[in-house]
């Protein structure tokens, strides 16, 4: 079973304001990812690591930035959330490249 | 058109009833398949992970992979109200650094 944590588990937060949302992993995976999903709808990468000081946008365009200092630890930051980033973001980690991915339980993130 | 297509359902069946899940593609390239199951406020949690073409059957779950069709399915027996969730295809291919394309889930409700 994978070992993947995320917090918060759900956030509300006005708008403009500095939000960082965590990730850590126990397994001394190299590779992370951020998602980002809505509501019924499939789910968009938004950044990925693949190891320390190793980081790269993903196919959805996002405003965020992240950070992956120690390989356990793979933080999401977003320097002024807006109303737009409402959304449920998703972090996930996995081994090698033909190994699939495993996924925390995700941040639920609501911009007023 | 997208690259994953999945029916989203809902997909309501009584208990006991065999339940039938599909994702088509049109990239060739995929090659590695997988099946997750995501509850309500919950991570994507890995059902079934296969590797080219064929069949793989794990307890009441088999996935199907049909590459010549691009198809690929889940087929859940003796379907129990535990298996209300969303299913969601995701899928890769050789060279893609590990980054998955998911389909937008199917949701199924299994009535007592």
């Amino acid at each position: 079973e994978a070992d993947i944590y995320q917090t918060p588990r759900y956030l509300v937060i006005g708008t403009g304001k500095k939000i960082t949302l965590e990730c850590s992993q126990t397994m001394g995976h190299d590779k992370m990812y951020w998602y980002q999903q809505d509501p019924g709808m499939e789910l968009h990468l938004i950044h990925y690591s693949y190891g320390v000081n190793s980081t790269e946008k993903g196919d959805l365009s996002s405003e965020s930035t992240v950070s992956r200092i120690r390989t356990e630890h793979f933080p999401l930051t977003l320097e002024s959330a807006r109303p737009s980033h409402t959304s449920q973001y998703l972090c996930a980690s996995s081994e090698y490249n033909d190994q699939p991915q495993h996924f925390g339980d995700g941040t639920r993130l609501s911009i007023l | 058109q997208k690259e994953v297509e999945q029916d989203p359902g809902p997909l309501s069946v009584p208990e006991g009833a065999i339940v039938s899940l599909n994702c088509t593609y049109s990239n060739s390239a995929f090659q590695y398949f997988m099946w997750y199951r995501q509850y309500s406020r919950k991570g994507p949690e890995l059902l079934m992970y296969t590797y080219s073409s064929g069949n793989k059957e794990d307890g009441r779950f088999t996935a199907q992979v049909d590459k010549s069709s691009k198809y690929i399915s889940l087929f859940i027996r003796d379907s129990q109200p535990s298996d209300s969730a969303t299913y969601l295809c995701a899928m890769k291919g050789n060279n893609a650094g590990n980054m998955l394309t998911f389909g937008g889930g199917t949701r199924l409700m299994v009535k007592p």
